[in-house]
């Protein structure tokens, strides 16, 4: 189906382990973008890409790592996940202003 | 810290009644947007507006931007049960997009 999907929507792990959430969107829009959301913050931009092999940072992208290597991928990894890093993820994409997101992924770290 | 801040963090109205969220930022801008929440779910486009635009109406909103001010409001008017959501306006200059930290609406029927 068209859209932009997120997997998994929910994953519960360790402390220091790795986890990646996963990112595909069939538009083939150019920008990609992740954002942890957590109550009193609002949504807080964690790392955007304007192309395939251009990533750049946002507000908050200590502890996480991205890639994109394909125009629809953008995965999240979690290197060594924390208690902090507890949250729901949001991907989203953009051609041209309006941002499209998935339906997130929650994120619960132990 | 964030770009956007909206006031109220919180609004409950009847259903009928305007529901008015205000949203201010910190740097100079190219497009301000708002989006709709809904409990668990991720965010819906409502509307976008350019800096060098002041008023923007799309069915029951409307959205205004004052660029002096680094300010813009969303009226959504005669509000139903259905508009219960939290709203969030985000701001971009070259495709960083940086949201608020949302009104929570609630629509009494």
């Amino acid at each position: 189906d068209a859209g932009i999907t997120q997997s998994p929507r929910y994953k519960i792990t360790e402390t220091g382990r790795q986890v990646t959430l996963m990112c595909h969107q069939t538009w083939s829009h150019s920008y990609m973008f992740w954002y942890r959301q957590d109550l009193g913050h609002g949504l807080r931009l964690i790392y955007y890409s304007a192309a395939a092999d251009i990533t750049d940072k946002g507000e908050v992208p200590d502890g996480y790592v991205v890639s994109r290597s394909k125009t629809e991928n953008f995965p999240l990894t979690l290197e060594s996940a924390t208690r902090s890093q507890t949250s729901v993820y949001f991907c989203a994409s953009s051609e041209s202003g309006e941002l499209f997101f998935g339906e997130g992924s929650r994120l619960t770290v132990l | 810290s964030q770009q956007g801040e909206e006031d109220p963090q919180a609004l409950s109205i009847q259903e009928g009644e305007n529901a008015t969220m205000n949203c201010s930022y910190k740097t100079s801008i190219n497009n301000l947007q708002w989006y709709r929440q809904n409990s668990g779910r991720g965010l819906v486009h409502l509307i976008l507006i350019r800096s060098n635009e002041r008023e923007k109406h799309s069915g029951r909103l409307r959205v205004t931007l004052d660029t002096s001010k680094k300010s813009s409001s969303l009226l959504i008017t005669a509000s139903r049960a259905a508009d219960t959501a939290s709203y969030f306006c985000a701001t971009d200059k070259t495709y960083k997009y940086i949201f608020g930290t949302g009104t929570r609406l609630k629509v009494l029927a």
